[in-house]
């Protein structure tokens, strides 16, 4: 398996515009996990779905961040508009359900908004 | 809220040596304990998971312990090398959902 795949892995872009961020799960894994990683406030768990369906979303810091998951192989996360503040690095990571395995993560995004 | 704390935030040793990372939580409530590690510009990787009913875990190098009642954690790592050298995360899954709670990290050096 190819792991957890994100794209893009490197993304700038200037405030007010739309970034989406995306992730390809692990095959077989029913668990989606969405962080944001900054120097400031380490690792963050900002959502998560659970067969496709959003589960806690208590992470999410505002109304311009929002994530879809629209079939079990392919989720995004969408910044609009985004700000200086947003800058950080993007996870996704995924798990089976039995809930004894660890999450996989992938490589992530990193974004710099100018 | 789940609070996860961990000492020290960095870490420098010679090559050889055997080091323990701290880790700490303040809910008890949990359901496994992980620690993973992070190398500069990567994800992350899992190293050990703890059941909240287990006491230890061990994979070569590494041995992860649990005290679930004093909501402490350590991870031991024997025989150091410079490979060794990366971020290595707590991470606490609650009792009541999936939810990862991770510390701040320790960034261990090893030099050789």
């Amino acid at each position: 398996d190819a792991g957890v795949i994100q794209s893009p892995r490197h993304e700038v872009t200037e405030m007010g515009q739309e970034v989406t961020l995306r992730c390809k799960p692990i095959s077989g894994h029913d668990y989606l996990f969405w962080y944001r990683q900054t120097m400031m406030r380490g690792l963050e768990l900002l959502i998560y779905f659970n067969n496709n369906v959003p589960i806690d979303d208590s992470g999410m810091p505002e109304d311009r961040f929002s994530a879809k998951m629209p079939n079990a192989s392919f989720s995004t996360l969408k910044i609009q508009p985004s700000e200086p503040r947003d800058s950080a690095v993007y996870f996704c990571a995924s798990r089976r359900s039995t809930g004894k395995e660890t999450q996989y993560f992938g490589p992530g995004t990193r974004l710099l908004v100018l | 809220k789940q609070e996860v704390t961990q000492i020290p935030a960095a870490l420098s040793v010679p090559e050889g040596e055997n080091l323990v990372l701290n880790c700490s939580f303040t809910d008890s409530a949990i359901y496994n304990l992980q620690w993973f590690r992070q190398d500069p510009g990567k994800g992350l990787t899992s190293l050990l998971l703890i059941q909240s009913s287990q006491r230890e875990q061990t994979s070569g190098r590494l041995n992860a312990s649990l005290d679930k009642s004093s909501g402490r954690s350590t991870l031991y790592i024997a025989a150091s090398q410079p490979g060794d050298s990366a971020t290595y995360l707590c991470a606490v899954e609650e009792a009541s959902g999936s939810r990862l709670t991770f510390g701040e990290g320790t960034q261990l050096t090893v030099n050789p």
